[in-house]
């Protein structure tokens, strides 16, 4: 199984200041395909998880400009441009290159 | 408008059965596949089962192996996840979520599961 390396595990970040989270594969999440299946979730405190960033770094529909992906082969980070106070909840990456799908243990982003 | 809906979830003594259902509405079945993904209280995110857009690959990550059974009703539009001889280690609220070749990007509302005795 592909193991996902989230770092760091808690990111306390003041309103409208960058913030960033990575995430390491433990072997590439280039497909045959040519492409990588490496995606980023925000779950907010008691809702579902919902996709931000796909396949590296496509935002999904209604995800914010402030968030962007970025990275290549097993080295990947999200960033927050000015976290705003709904950003705040559990980040994790996925990946769904291989199956059995994987996620990284997941990065809690709260206000100081 | 694309959503989701678990049911079927609550609580099961150890070793019993569970039939979980995810309803789909806004696509059908046969466009896209659809993942299980189960979150343990307190815990991160973990894959359960997937079954692929035609209906004939079903996939199953270790703890499913040989006790769950993931299963469609395309007349209903509905995704189904047989869970038997239940352990107190399933215990998690299960998500089906809606696969988009590569990623998942619709997910419902989970379903909560308790096995206890």
């Amino acid at each position: 199984d592909i193991v996902m390396t989230q770092t760091p595990l808690s990111s306390p970040v003041t309103l409208g200041q960058p913030a960033s989270i990575s995430c390491r594969s433990s072997r590439s999440l280039v497909h045959s395909d040519g492409n990588t299946y490496l995606s980023w979730l925000q779950q907010r405190p008691g809702q579902p998880p919902r996709l931000l960033i796909y396949k590296v770094s496509n935002r999904f529909s209604g995800v914010p400009d402030r968030f962007s992906g970025s990275g290549a082969g097993t080295d990947f980070t999200l960033e927050i441009s000015r976290v705003e106070a709904e950003d705040v909840g559990v980040y994790y990456c996925m990946q769904a290159t291989q199956l059995p799908l994987t996620f990284g243990g997941g990065t809690k982003v709260e206000i100081k | 408008q694309v959503h989701l809906v678990e049911s079927g979830g609550g609580v099961v003594q150890p070793g019993r059965s569970l039939r979980l259902s995810c309803a789909a509405s806004g696509f059908p079945l046969n466009s896209h596949g659809i993942h299980w993904v189960r979150q343990a209280p307190g815990k991160g995110l973990e894959w359960v089962a997937s079954v692929s857009s035609d209906g004939n690959g079903k996939n199953y990550g270790d703890s499913a192996k040989g006790r769950f059974t993931i299963s469609r009703d395309t007349s209903e539009n509905t995704v189904y996840l047989q869970m038997s001889s239940l352990k107190v280690e399933d215990t998690a609220v299960y998500y089906c979520a809606r696969g988009a070749g590569g990623f998942c990007d619709y997910w419902g509302q989970g379903t909560p599961v308790t096995v206890s005795s």
